[in-house]
């Protein structure tokens, strides 16, 4: 069985710190890995992805691959109130890109 | 560029009865996936469909299907409906396997009474 591990939170932090989304994965197969941001009641947000090992930036987010060890983080820089949202981590699941295996989201509040 | 187009919005059916939903990609989008999220289960990938072609499907009954036409629309399908199925249905799409960076619509809350 493939599998996405999760914090389910809630994550709390302060306005202007950093938050730090943390995920696993069990396929060793898995090729791609992304970060959605959901809002309560709405659709998920693809914010970043990443492919290769190491970081990758893109404004006030910075995604992080091991493979080796089968991990993936997102970190957010300069928290705002309005990153509160549930973070979810998925992971192609081989073969076809357009199998995506969901972990069950980290919810994070950024307190003012 | 509009987005991802899934209609209905909301749905409300009875036990038994069957349910079709619709989702128009993005423009230029050839793979259309499906997936249903409760808040139990969290998000959980049904069947994803490239060219026409169903490529993956997901650990549901054969109760759910679905298919995608030429235009690369794709439409779900859940016959016999049970209580169970209440549930956000979303559809993502994407350009394919090289670029397989997948973008949601708004989703059909689905109630089954």
């Amino acid at each position: 069985q493939k599998e996405v591990e999760q914090n389910s939170g809630p994550l709390s932090v302060p306005e202007g710190a950093i938050a730090s989304l943390n995920c696993t994965y069990s396929d060793r197969g898995s090729q791609s890995f992304f970060w959605y941001r959901q809002y309560s009641g709405k659709s998920p947000e693809l914010i970043m992805f990443i492919y290769s090992n190491g970081d990758k930036e893109d404004g006030r987010f910075t995604a992080q691959l091991n493979k080796a060890s089968q991990y993936v983080s997102l970190l957010i820089r300069d928290s705002q109130p309005s990153d509160s949202a549930t973070y979810l981590c998925a992971v192609s699941s081989g073969g076809s890109q357009g199998n995506l295996i969901f972990g069950k989201g980290t919810k994070l509040s950024v307190k003012p | 560029k509009a987005g991802v187009t899934q209609t209905p919005r909301y749905l409300i059916k009875t036990r038994g009865q069957q349910v079709t939903l619709s989702c128009s990609p993005i423009s230029g989008h050839r793979s259309v996936s499906w997936y249903q999220q409760t808040p139990g289960q969290g998000l959980q990938f049904l069947f994803e469909y490239f060219s026409e072609t169903q490529r993956n499907k997901g650990n549901f009954p054969g109760r759910f299907s679905g298919r995608q036409f030429s235009n690369s629309r794709s439409e779900m399908n859940v016959s016999t409906l049970e209580l169970g199925d209440s549930a956000l249905y979303l559809c993502a799409s994407s350009l394919g396997d090289s670029y397989p960076e997948a973008f949601f619509g708004q989703g059909t809350r689905l109630t089954v009474v």
